[in-house]
């Protein structure tokens, strides 16, 4: 267990909704990374989050936002739901800011967009 | 346009054999490489990494081979267990950047 804790584990949602998805860090983890999984792909980075402020995006739309709150837990929040918004929604925490270091995930949130 | 490809979606190996899991990437400017390992209803766990400085990097019964030229690399379990059994990715790190960009992964069956 890497003590990353994701919730909901499962969501339905409509397209046009808004939803947000909670992270809880690894203790003593300052760093926080989103991913999106669709089904039979690999994570796609979304963006991270190091000390609560931004350090890095993928190839997302602005409709994906985030937060890191002082306690380094963190929010995904997706306006505007589209249908492909469905997948897996995997957290990461990590020390030190960067890509590089070892991550340690949570079991992830399905969302699926009806 | 995937960077990043792990061209076997599967792999079936017996028990006690190696097992070779290869990726490939076309960028190259990725200069830091990594493996992580996903169980059913878990999340990726890290398994293995290796910088481009390098051309092997060993961990137990785990290595991974890196090939620059080719822009290949692969990581060997040896020798397979059951356990071993899941699905592997692949993921890359630019020169300079901060995105890990993974591969589509390779589910890995180790038969007893």
């Amino acid at each position: 267990e890497t003590g990353v804790t994701q919730s909901p584990t499962h969501l339905i949602k409509t397209r046009g909704q808004q939803v947000t998805l909670r992270c809880s860090s690894q203790s003593g983890h300052n760093t926080v990374s989103w991913y999106q999984q669709a089904l039979g792909q690999g994570p796609q980075f979304i963006f991270q989050y190091y000390r609560e402020e931004e350090n890095g995006r993928g190839n997302f739309p602005p409709r994906f936002s985030g937060l890191q709150f002082p306690n380094y837990s963190s929010e995904l929040n997706v306006n505007a739901l589209e249908l492909d918004d469905s997948a897996l929604y995997l957290c990461a925490s990590s020390l030190g800011g960067t890509q590089r270091d070892i991550q340690y995930f949570g079991a992830g949130t399905r969302l699926s967009v009806l | 346009d995937q960077q990043v490809k792990q061209n076997s979606p599967s792999l079936s190996v017996q028990e006690g054999r190696i097992s070779i899991l290869n990726c490939d990437y076309t960028n190259s400017m990725f200069d830091y490489f990594l493996w992580y390992k996903k169980y059913p209803a878990e999340g990726p766990t890290f398994l293995i990494s290796i910088s481009s400085i390098k051309d092997k990097n060993e961990d137990g019964r785990f290595t991974v081979f890196l090939n620059k030229s080719a822009k290949h690399l692969s990581l060997h379990i040896v020798p397979s267990q059951p356990g071993d059994s899941a699905v592997y990715f692949c993921a890359a790190i630019l020169n300079a950047g901060n995105m890990l960009t993974f591969g589509g992964g390779t589910r890995l069956m180790v038969k007893p």
